[in-house]
């Protein structure tokens, strides 16, 4: 069976410091690989998706960035974190094949930043 | 692009009660829409979910019902528990590769 991993759990950091937050999926090949983030109280934002290696699709614009280095690893980064990006950060997959419609989460990071 | 609005924002039921969420969607070419479960703390999961070739899917206590035409989609829960107490996220999928999620509904299963 499929299983998605991120870490770390939790992250406190300061404002201008840098950020990874990784994410990999075991028990499936090629999957379809999602980063979110859910504000406080706040509804699902898609960041970026990646459906190969190295092809990664921006939603939104802000200071943070994406790579997929393996197959199954994704990974977040941002050179210099603000204030903002304070919140819950959730990795999902997807099965490509037969339409890639559903997505599961991993367990999250939440990142507080000071 | 795909829009998903979702409704009510907040829902207080009395336990043995349903619960009824409703979510409308912008793009007639949507043809998948999961709901998800999301307890405080915890990540989504996913409950139920139905494609556009289907009406209505029912697992136990919860059934989603879709209209195509009037492009809506709810989600009900009946003889509700405490343990139903949570966030609820529909989403709607105009092609494979992405999810657009409504903004969520608190529920509240009052004992």
């Amino acid at each position: 069976s499929q299983t998605i991993h991120q870490w770390p759990a939790t992250l406190v950091q300061p404002v201008g410091s840098p950020l990874s937050l990784e994410c990999t999926v075991e028990g499936t090949s090629n999957p379809n690989l999602y980063w979110y983030r859910q504000a406080a109280g706040r509804g699902l934002q898609l960041l970026f998706y990646s459906v190969g290696i190295g092809q990664i699709s921006s939603e939104v614009p802000q200071n943070l960035s994406a790579s997929r280095p393996q197959d199954r690893q994704f990974i977040l980064s941002s050179k210099k974190l603000l204030l903002s990006d304070s919140g819950f950060y959730l990795c999902a997959w997807s099965d490509p094949s037969g339409g890639a419609d559903t997505q599961y989460f991993g367990p999250g990071t939440r990142l507080t930043v000071l | 692009g795909e829009n998903v609005e979702q409704h009510p924002s907040t829902l207080s039921v009395q336990e043995g009660d349903s619960a009824v969420i409703k979510c409308t969607y912008s793009d007639s070419a949507s043809n998948y829409f999961p709901w998800y479960k999301q307890e405080l703390g915890k990540r989504p999961q996913l409950i139920i979910d139905i494609r556009s070739n289907v009406g209505e899917k029912k697992d136990q206590r919860i059934a989603v019902t879709l209209n195509k035409t009037a492009k809506h989609f709810s989600l009900h829960i009946t003889e509700t528990q405490p343990e139903d107490s949570a966030v609820y996220f529909c989403a709607a999928s105009p092609y494979g590769n992405k999810l657009v999620f409504g903004a969520g509904t608190i529920l509240r299963v009052k004992s």
